[in-house]
């Protein structure tokens, strides 16, 4: 069974800084990963989507990578904003369904 | 529509109603998928629809949950005889195919079950 990890579990920066959010996951047999930001009380915002043949996605401040066989992504946030400040949730993709297994998030805060 | 559209947004139900959640998917996207979000839990997957047809209703957490899905576009979720531990965000979401590709989520309904 695919288990996905998020960590830090809540992280509070300056504005202006830059920061790496992590996801680990068990099961190195993907079809993708999806990177989901959350605001609260609202639904979820796609990202970034990367296929699991491929190594990085972009996406203006946003960089995710993809390490299939050490199970791992991060998402890396430039120049951090205030702005930015929510749940960023990582999904994995690994049966035919396309159904999405989730990590617990990390809850950033970015302070001005 | 432009997005995926969920309704009620929220829903306040007495212990022992049932519900029903409805879901629009993006105009065009043949898989639907619900999600439930509960405090502490985590997203958690339910059932998803590849068309009208659900291959998978494993997700589901008991008999008292069913989805239906028609002319391959709206989907009802439904809850029969709410219990409180049902209370959730019940999220709804849309791909293109069942096959690789991005999915679109819904705003979500909260349920509140008193």
């Amino acid at each position: 069974k695919q288990e996905v990890t998020q960590i830090p579990a809540a992280l509070s920066v300056p504005e202006g800084e830059n920061l790496v959010l992590n996801c680990s996951f068990t099961d190195s047999a993907i079809y993708n990963l999806q990177w989901f930001r959350q605001d609260p009380g609202k639904g979820l915002t796609s990202l970034l989507l990367i296929q699991s043949s491929q190594r990085e996605q972009t996406s203006g401040r946003l960089n995710a990578s993809l390490d299939k066989s050490s199970g791992r992504s991060t998402l890396y946030i430039a120049a951090s904003q205030p702005g930015d400040s929510a749940t960023y949730l990582c999904a994995v993709n690994n049966n035919a369904g396309n159904m999405l297994t989730f990590g617990g998030g990390t809850r950033l805060m970015v302070k001005p | 529509g432009a997005g995926v559209s969920q309704s009620p947004s929220n829903k306040v139900t007495e212990k022992g109603k049932d519900v029903e959640l409805r879901c629009d998917p993006i105009s065009g996207h043949t898989a639907l998928y619900w999600y439930r979000q509960s405090l502490g839990q985590g997203l958690e997957f339910l059932i998803y629809f590849q068309g009208n047809s659900a291959p998978d209703k494993s997700g589901l957490p008991s008999d008292r949950f069913s989805a239906e899905r028609t002319g391959g576009s709206v989907s009802t979720l439904t809850i029969q005889r709410t219990q409180q531990e049902d209370s959730a965000v019940y999220l709804c979401a849309s791909s293109f195919s069942i096959l690789n590709t991005e999915a679109f989520f819904g705003q979500g309904t909260r349920l509140t079950v008193v």
